[in-house]
This record gives C-alpha cells, structure tokens and sequence, in this order.
C-alpha cells in the first residue's frame, strides 16, 4: 500500500512570512496526526483529526497555526506567520482509528521547515 | 504534565555490544509502542505492547512492558551499525487519546 505522503520536503522562508504543508494519509486511515519535531528532540504532537473532526488540538499554537482536513482525507497545516522557533521537521501521520491498543501509526517523511 | 522520559539521552558503542534503552513514566499507558527513525524519515514503528509484563523479541531486539505499565525497556543483543537511529518510545495514557512521545535515544553502532 503506498504510505503517507507529505510535501514539500523542505521549505525556508524568513520570519513572518506563511508556509503551508500538505499531507495525504493511507487510504482508509480515519485518524490523522500532525506533530512537530524540534532537532534531537521526540516529535510533539500538535493536532489530531478523527475523519475531518478535531479529537485533539491542545498544543496547536492557535493564534499562528491552523490546520484542516476537508473530506476527511487530505490535510493542511498553515504557519501564519511563522517565528524563527518554528524551524523544525512537521510529521503527519494515519491510523486506522483513534490511538489505542495495538493501533499503528504510519508517518510521511516529513517537511524540513527552516525560519531565516 | 504527563512526560515520557527515556535514557540514555545519546549511545555510542562498538559493533557487537549489548545495550539497553528505558522509556519511563509516572502515569499508566493502555499500551506502548517503540519506533526507530532515520535521518530525513519519519519513524517507523518496530514493536506495540499492551499487557503488563508483556515481552516481546523481534530478532535481536527485545521489548518489555513494565508490570504496572509506566514504564518499558528495550534492549538489543550484539547491536550492528544498521541499528544506528532515533529510538523513540510513545503510547497513549491509559483513559485518554492523547498520543506522546518519548524524548528520544540517539544511538550510534561504530562498526
């Protein structure tokens, strides 16, 4: 099955400025991750959507960043706008269902976001 | 605020060492999972364990889930260069969705 497709891979920008992510998940997984992963740290995660509801939003630092996942599929996640402490990898990741016994997630690559 | 401790932060060793890495918590998890992650990947889940006391080996890697499940380790036999990454523990507390992560072993296998 093809796995959890993000764009772009890197993206620098200078403070201030917007920045979008893209992410498509496997097909058919109902929930859908965003985290951030700050260099040498485990990724934080920063939303979670159960179909296009949000389950989970609490660290999403809500007067810069947005996300959406219209249709229950694909998602975006916005930086608006973004500060030199927002450099870092942004993670999206699928399951099949909500995290709980024995639910895998997959992750995507990720996007390489450095603020100048 | 619920955190995930692991330890050591950084593992250096030579090819064919034994090690173990410990993911640590003060809170209970419904279950725990390990991932390694690579340089520009996202990581990639090796083992989920759900029951306390629970032991599980995938080859040269063994996982276990502590008895009263806040706490869970991970030890590798005769480590190999391949295994060199960013171990990371995650799982979601027992009673909620919410998902975190460990904060990560970076371990380095010298050939």
């Amino acid at each position: 099955e093809a796995g959890v497709a993000q764009s772009p891979r890197y993206k620098i920008i200078e403070k201030r400025q917007s920045v979008a992510f893209w992410c498509n998940p496997i097909s058919g997984h109902a929930t859908l991750y965003w985290y951030q992963q700050i260099l040498g740290q485990g990724p934080k995660l920063l939303i979670q959507f159960q179909n296009n509801g949000v389950v989970d939003d609490s660290q999403l630092p809500k007067d810069r960043f947005s996300a959406e996942r219209l249709k229950g599929v694909d998602s975006t996640l916005k930086i608006q706008p973004a500060k030199l402490e927002d450099s870092a990898v942004y993670l999206c990741a699928s399951s099949l269902g909500r995290q709980g016994h024995g639910q895998p997630q997959h992750f995507g690559d990720g996007t390489r976001l450095s603020i100048l | 605020t619920q955190l995930l401790e692991q330890s050591p932060q950084f593992l250096s060793i030579q090819e064919g060492e034994n090690l173990t890495v410990y993911c640590n918590s003060s809170s209970v998890f419904s279950s725990l999972q390990w991932y390694r992650q690579e340089p520009g990947e996202g990581p990639v889940l090796l083992v989920t364990v759900v029951t306390g006391g629970e032991v599980k080996k995938l080859k040269r890697l063994t996982f276990q889930f502590g008895d009263a499940r806040k706490d869970s380790s991970l030890h590798i036999t005769a480590a190999q260069p391949g295994d060199t990454g960013l171990y990371l523990c995650a799982g979601p507390f027992s009673g909620t969705y919410k998902y975190i992560f460990g904060t990560g072993t970076r371990l380095k296998v010298l050939a």
